[in-house]
């Protein structure tokens, strides 16, 4: 079946420790997004990627860092930078010519130690 | 985008019509609404969208009024399943620039049984 793929579901981070979220789409889509959810809030965009080898700075891109090397994956990491990084993440893609039509992962929960 | 204003709870018996309620009053001739739903600890699910006429798919109906300056989301016979946060976005079609959604703290509809 086609989808994105988030893991782990859950992700513990020591202090000063850098994680990597995996995210993985199957869907031949072009755009891929990251967001972040905090408790009982909306969702905050952090990066988003409209083809391969190019991202840009969303509106809380401050201490996260990703890449975009191939067209099915765009890995987030969550560096020691980030100072508040216990959140839900969810990784999104969307096809050419439908970009507001969001197909949303599963989820990672992070948290610190 | 246009800001959306949405109820932060409601209720609804089982069985019984949803009608989500959602004010745009700003919104732009070229800017669609979108709704998308978030049901508990797992990723947004896109439902509909429409620009000024009415939308109708399996999942939902769409009543945008003449001004557009409000809209409806209807889910006709609720299901215990449909308990989740609802989301009303509006956004100009990007053309293909994908940056990306914006989603507020959304509607929490909460299904009786």
């Amino acid at each position: 079946d086609g989808g994105i793929t988030q893991s782990p579901k859950y992700l513990f981070r020591k202090e000063g420790q850098n994680v990597t979220l995996s995210c993985e789409q199957n869907l031949n889509h072009d755009a891929m997004y990251w967001y972040r959810q905090d408790p009982g809030q909306g969702l905050r965009l952090i990066y988003y990627s409209q083809i391969v080898n190019d991202f840009q700075k969303g509106d809380i891109a401050e201490g996260y860092s990703v890449s975009r090397e191939k067209k099915e994956s765009f890995p987030l990491t969550v560096t020691s930078a980030q100072k508040n990084p216990t959140a839900f993440y969810l990784c999104a893609s969307s096809p050419r010519g439908q970009t507001e039509k969001l197909f949303f992962g599963s989820g990672t929960q992070l948290s610190v130690l | 985008d246009a800001k959306t204003t949405q109820p932060p709870s409601m209720d609804c018996a089982e069985g019984r019509a949803a009608n989500l309620p959602c004010n745009h009053s700003t919104i732009s001739g070229n800017e669609y609404v979108y709704w998308y739903r978030q049901i508990h600890s797992q990723g947004p699910q896109y439902i509909i969208h429409g620009l000024k006429n009415n939308e109708t798919n399996e999942m939902a109906s769409l009543i945008i009024t003449e001004d557009r300056k409000s809209s409806t989301l209807i889910l006709p016979h609720a299901t215990l399943r449909d308990t989740a946060v609802y989301y009303c976005i509006v956004r100009a079609y990007s053309g293909g620039g994908a940056d990306g959604l914006t989603f507020g703290k959304g509607t929490h509809l909460i299904i009786q049984p």
